[in-house]
């Protein structure tokens, strides 16, 4: 059964940074494109980033980009989420997902992000 | 970055009616749209991929059509469990690749 586990998520001052983790378990993690999807509270999906199997790939929504940093480890089957110099409309719901056929066939139960001082 | 518009925005219907939601991108995305739905306070789960393929364990009321630019979800019978937020995708050529507002199903 797949299963994705996100953690790391809390209450942030803005202009700090935060770094989340999703634990990956009953698919081979190193053979599939992974990315992050997050969710405003009360709003719609925003697809935020993604990475190639072995990380030679990365993708980034406008509005990340240069202040997140997707990563994974493919020997832990684990995924990151480095988030720096957050803003308040970075609070949302961060889900883990699996990429395959180009579509997000398995995500995770997500994680809450809150900026604010 | 692609934009992708998704009508109506909310609908009420009845159970057993046929509903349809309706996806539009903002250029040519071929058949690379993705459909999910989502329930309050939970994961959105996926329904149909490229397009018009369901995804392995989605109800076979649910079908998808369309290429190029304009693209419909089908619900064939509204079942209880279907009251929900769907949401259509883009995954054409590199990301970002943009989710539609979602469109709210109520019950009538």
């Amino acid at each position: 059964e797949v299963q994705l586990v996100e953690s790391g998520g809390g209450l942030v001052q803005p202009g700090g940074s935060l770094r989340l983790s999703c634990a990956a378990s009953g698919f081979t993690f190193s053979t599939y494109w992974m990315s992050w999807v997050r969710q405003a509270p009360g709003k719609g999906l925003e697809w935020v980033a993604n990475i190639k199997e072995d990380g030679s790939q990365r993708y980034y929504v406008d509005s990340v980009e240069g202040r997140f940093t997707i990563s994974r480890d493919n020997a832990k089957n684990s995924l990151f989420l480095q988030m720096n110099n957050l803003r308040d409309e970075d609070t949302a719901v961060y889900y883990c997902t699996k990429e395959r056929q180009r579509s997000l066939d398995y995500w995770g139960q997500g994680t809450l992000v809150t900026v604010s001082s | 970055d692609i934009q992708m518009t998704q009508s109506p925005s909310s609908l009420s219907a009845s159970i057993g009616d046929r509903v349809t939601i309706t996806c539009r991108a903002s250029q040519s995305i071929s058949n690379s749209l993705n459909w999910y739905q989502q329930k309050p306070g939970k994961a959105p789960k996926p329904l149909i991929y490229a397009a018009s393929s369901l995804q392995s364990g989605a109800p076979s009321r649910f079908s998808g059509s369309g290429s190029g630019t304009d693209f419909t979800l089908t619900i064939s019978s509204l079942q209880p469990e279907d009251f929900a937020t769907y949401y259509c995708q883009h995954t054409y050529s590199s990301p970002p690749w943009t989710f539609g507002q979602g469109t709210r199903v109520e019950i009538k």
